[in-house]
């Protein structure tokens, strides 16, 4: 199975500010990759695909980047609305894996 | 509103068997796949066992394979999962999610059913 892997595992940051998390794949996935966001409570909301396309809906301050192993998602100026914990997942090769999670906060 | 909702969750003993399902409504059921996800705080996400879109294509994660069987019902608009020989390392939440793509794309999911598998 592929393993996916995020960091960091959680992040405390101040409203407006820009926020990057990464995932890193343990084989090349081209860029078969997905973002999720969990606010907590709730099931997970599909945010990103093909790693870099937002989700009808999603605020623009949403990016996602990467392609083969490395992939980032950047939230450009935070906001309270986004306390989540992130999870990236990957649907190149069977099965679909996800990353363990980035817990975002507010500090 | 596409919305899934999950039921059949609850305790149950080592050895045990439970039945999962999902009620789906607000898009066309049997155009789509179908997966069961699962969340504990030890393993995070686990994608579980998929089912296409007629049927045809069934499989399972290896953790679940010989003892989960996943199922759908399209004259009832319902995903199932028959859960057998549980063991305390199937306790999570079950999700039950849309794959919109047939390429795992899950979106969206339900809210989930907590199976808690203890002695």
């Amino acid at each position: 199975d592929i393993q996916m892997t995020q960091s960091p595992s959680s992040l405390s940051a101040s409203v407006g500010d820009r926020v990057t998390i990464t995932c890193q794949a343990s084989q090349d996935i081209n860029n078969y990759l997905n973002w999720y966001q969990q606010k907590p409570g709730k099931a997970p909301k599909f945010l990103i695909y093909d790693a870099s396309n937002l989700e009808k809906g999603v605020p623009s301050r949403f990016s996602g980047s990467g392609s083969g192993t490395d992939f980032t998602l950047t939230i450009s100026s935070l906001q309270p609305e986004d306390i989540a914990t992130y999870y990236c997942q990957q649907y190149d090769n069977f099965p679909p894996t996800f990353g363990q999670g980035t817990k975002l906060e507010i500090k | 509103e596409v919305q899934l909702v999950e039921s059949g969750g609850g305790v149950v003993r080592p050895g045990g068997s439970l039945r999962l399902s999902c009620a789906a409504s607000g898009f066309i059921f049997d155009d789509f796949g179908m997966s069961w996800v699962r969340q504990s705080p030890g393993k995070g996400l686990e994608w579980v066992a998929g089912i296409s879109w007629n049927g045809g294509i069934i499989t399972y994660a290896d953790s679940v394979k010989g003892r989960f069987t996943i199922s759908r019902d399209d004259a009832k608009n319902s995903l199932y999962l028959q859960m057998n020989s549980l063991r305390v390392e199937d306790t999570a939440l079950y999700y039950c999610v849309r794959d919109r793509t047939e390429n795992n794309w899950f979106d969206p999911w339900g809210q989930g059913t907590l199976v808690t598998v203890s002695s």
